[in-house]
């Protein structure tokens, strides 16, 4: 499968605790996306980069999330310090940028459970 | 900042009756526009876009969708629904050239019964 893959597909954690999110983009896809999406909401935007820089940040980042992607290919979303408002499906998606022209693939997400 | 707006929450319809789910955007300049649907248990996954061109645009499985400048509009047809078209369906903007983050429309959830 050459698809956007998540890991992990679920993770139940405590309050307070540190939760660390892995996104392995298409390969040849150079722009990478973080996204959040609550129960009857559309997907939020969080984050994105091209290449291995971040090009924009979403007001809902708060500074308990960190996202990485060091070499430009997978990328990871940490949250430290977690709350039960953390609670979400958190989606990846890459695309390739050509153009302005942006057709972005969605991954499988990771659902997030904080008790 | 843009905006989607999809009136339609909850759309029942029985196998072979038509559809229109309803989607609105808010922006000053041209945009991209997307449908996403997501079946039960499954990713999202891309119905069809439009970038330019022919404002009618065709997609995946018979679906197809129309952008009318004017009413900053981009609805999203079926002429005869399967039960296997059951799902959620998002309409999806972004500023046209950018190639940034899509934002999204609430979502319809539409169940078709047989």
């Amino acid at each position: 499968d050459t698809g956007v893959s998540q890991d992990p597909r679920h993770k139940i954690t405590k309050r307070g605790q540190n939760v660390t999110f892995r996104c392995d983009p298409i390969s040849e896809h150079n722009r990478l996306y973080w996204y959040r999406q609550t129960l009857g909401q559309g997907p939020e935007f969080l984050t994105y980069f091209q290449n291995e820089a971040q090009l924009e940040k979403s007001r809902l980042l708060s500074d308990r999330f960190s996202a990485e992607r060091p070499k430009g290919s997978f990328s990871t979303l940490e949250i430290q310090r977690t709350e039960q408002g953390d609670s979400a499906m958190y989606l990846c998606a890459s695309s390739w940028d050509f153009s302005g022209y942006n057709e972005q693939f969605f991954g499988p997400g990771t659902r997030l459970t904080v008790l | 900042a843009q905006s989607v707006s999809q009136h339609n929450h909850h759309v029942i319809l029985s196998e072979a009756a038509s559809l229109e789910l309803g989607c609105n955007y808010s922006y000053g300049g041209t945009v991209n526009l997307f449908w996403y649907v997501q079946y039960p248990g499954q990713h999202l996954q891309l119905l069809l876009k439009y970038f330019s061109g022919d404002p009618l645009v065709k997609g995946i499985k018979g679906f197809e969708a129309e952008f009318i400048k004017s009413k900053f509009s981009f609805n999203l047809r079926k002429p005869s629904v399967q039960w296997s078209d059951t799902a959620e369906y998002f309409c999806a903007v972004t500023p046209t050239g950018t190639a940034s983050k899509l934002t999204f429309g609430t979502g319809t959830r539409l169940q078709v019964t047989l």
